[in-house]
């Protein structure tokens, strides 16, 4: 059974980081790409990042790139998000989803259950 | 990097068909055959409704099903439920990036 477990959300300040994981079970991580999907209160979701199976692929949203970071530890099946320069406007519900293939874009059948992130001072 | 455009509500009667449509660019739907529809009950994650346009995943019901015209795709749902009612998001890779649509709130009157 495929599991996604989403940790280290939690309340921070404007300015500050974070650093969220994601431990995956139950299927070949490292033949996958992963992503990283974002919910602000009572909004729609966002995209935030995705990471090929390798981890040699990147991309970001551009309301996110040049502060948050994603990559991977096959060895460990953990997934992570590195989340620097923190805005309010990045307070969401962050969920980890696993890609269909080897690289994002064709849909993600598993998620997590999602880590709160609130950035408030 | 502009969201897809999706109706913001949407309703109908158990039984009848509904079609909830999806407004991209040349640069992200018209593009790529990598649209997916899901489906967002209040308090739950995302479930997958539809794949690479119109692929069904398994057990998600043969009343789910997706299209796509130009830059434009849809989901249609055909005998409507109540469990249907639900907030369903569109999604398109865009190269580089990875786009949702707004969200429509569907109505089971």
């Amino acid at each position: 059974e495929v599991q996604l477990l989403e940790s280290g959300g939690g309340l921070v300040q404007p300015g500050g980081s974070l650093r969220l994981s994601c431990a995956a079970s139950g299927f070949t991580f490292s033949s996958y790409a992963m992503s990283w999907v974002r919910q602000a209160p009572g909004k729609g979701l966002e995209w935030v990042s995705s990471l090929s199976n390798s981890g040699g692929s990147t991309y970001y949203a551009d309301a996110v790139k040049g502060r948050f970071t994603i990559s991977r530890d096959n060895s460990k099946n953990t997934l992570y998000l590195q989340m620097n320069t923190l805005r309010a406007e990045d307070t969401a519900l962050y969920y980890c989803a696993k890609d269909r293939g080897q690289l994002p874009g064709s849909g993600w059948y598993y998620w997590g259950q999602g880590t709160l992130v609130t950035v408030s001072s | 990097q502009s969201a897809l455009t999706q109706p913001a509500s949407v309703s109908g009667s158990p039984g009848q068909s509904i079609i909830i449509s999806c407004t991209g660019t040349s640069s992200d739907v018209g593009s790529y055959n990598l649209v997916s529809w899901y489906q967002q009950h209040p308090g739950k994650a995302p479930k997958l409704m539809i794949h690479e346009v119109s692929n069904r995943p398994s057990g998600v019901s043969n009343r789910f099903s997706g299209s796509k015209s130009g830059n434009t795709a849809s989901l249609t749902i055909s005998g409507l439920q109540a469990e249907d009612e639900a907030d369903y998001y569109c999604c398109s890779y865009a190269g580089s990036s990875i786009l949702f649509g707004g969200g429509t709130k569907l109505t089971v009157l």
